[in-house]
C-alpha cells in the first residue's frame, strides 16, 4: 500500500461549526505532515509530527488542531475558521521526519494524500 | 529574496518540443532537492528527486549545482499529459527543529497539438 488517503474530499462548514479533516497511511512512515494550498500557490506547511509527536507549527492559528492519534492517523480538528481560511488541505508523509532531539535532520520524499477541499461559509 | 525561485509561467509549447525549468535557491545549507508534479486540483506528486551527478527517468532529466545554488528539469519530446504545474522543491535544514519542504512557486506547462 503506497498510498495517503483523506477524508472527506470536499467539506463545506460555517463558521461556528466544528470539524475534523483525517489523514492515514500504511507505508509505515513515521513523518506526517499538514499543508495549506491556495489556489494558484504553492502548498504551505502547517504542522509536522515526526514519531507520532508534534515537531513543527507552523504558526497556525488556534483554531485549527492537529492530533496524531497513532503512526498511521493524523487529524486536523477545526473550529471557528474564517472565510479566508477556504482552501485544499493536504496530508503528506515521509519515512523519516526530524529528529527529536534536534540536531540536523532531512527529510525522505514526502508523499502526499489527494487533499480535501474545505469551503467556510 | 525568496528561498526557492522559479522561471515564472506559463511555458505554452508544442508537442513534441523540448522544455527546460530552472529553479535558485537562496540558502547554502539545503539539503535534499526535488522536482514535484501537480496537475489542476490534485496532489503534488513526486516526479523525481534531484542529486549533483545528474538524473534521468525516460524523458526527464534533472541536474543540481550545488555551487550556483541551481536545479534544472529538462523535459524532452513533451506530451499533452506533461500539461501540469511543476514545483521545485528543496528541504532546508532547521537545527533542532530537523528540517523542512520550501516549495517554489510552481511553473505551469501547457503543451499543445
Amino acid at each position: 500500500d503506497t498510498e495517503v488517503t483523506q477524508t472527506p474530499k470536499h467539506l463545506v462548514m460555517g463558521m461556528t461549526n466544528k470539524k475534523s479533516l483525517k489523514c492515514e497511511q500504511h507505508m509505515g512512515h513515521r513523518a506526517m505532515y499538514w499543508y495549506k494550498q491556495k489556489a494558484k500557490k504553492p502548498p504551505e506547511l502547517m504542522f509536522v509530527y515526526s514519531y507520532e509527536k508534534l515537531s513543527i507549527n507552523e504558526s497556525v492559528p488556534s483554531r485549527f488542531s492537529p492530533e496524531c492519534p497513532n503512526s498511521s492517523l493524523l487529524n486536523l480538528h477545526l473550529h471557528a475558521l474564517q472565510p479566508e481560511d477556504s482552501a485544499l488541505y493536504l496530508c503528506a508523509s515521509s519515512q523519516e521526519g526530524p529528529g527529536l532531539a534536534g540536531g540536523l535532520s532531512t527529510y525522505n520524499e514526502q508523499f502526499f494524500g489527494p487533499g480535501t477541499r474545505l469551503t467556510v461559509l | 529574496r525568496k528561498e526557492v525561485e522559479q522561471d515564472p509561467g506559463p511555458f505554452n509549447v508544442p508537442e513534441g518540443a523540448t522544455v527546460a525549468f530552472n529553479c535558485t535557491y537562496s540558502n547554502s545549507a539545503s539539503q535534499s532537492f526535488f522536482w514535484y508534479r501537480q496537475d489542476c486540483r490534485k496532489e503534488p506528486k513526486l516526479l523525481m528527486s534531484v542529486y549533483s551527478s545528474g538524473n534521468e527517468d525516460g524523458r526527464f532529466t534533472a541536474q543540481l549545482n550545488r555551487a550556483s545554488q541551481y536545479i534544472s528539469l529538462l523535459i524532452r519530446d513533451s506530451k499533452l499529459s506533461d500539461s501540469a504545474t511543476y514545483l521545485c522543491v528543496v528541504i532546508l535544514p532547521l537545527y533542532n527543529q530537523g528540517g523542512k519542504l520550501i516549495f517554489g512557486q510552481g511553473t505551469e506547462l501547457s503543451v499543445k497539438p
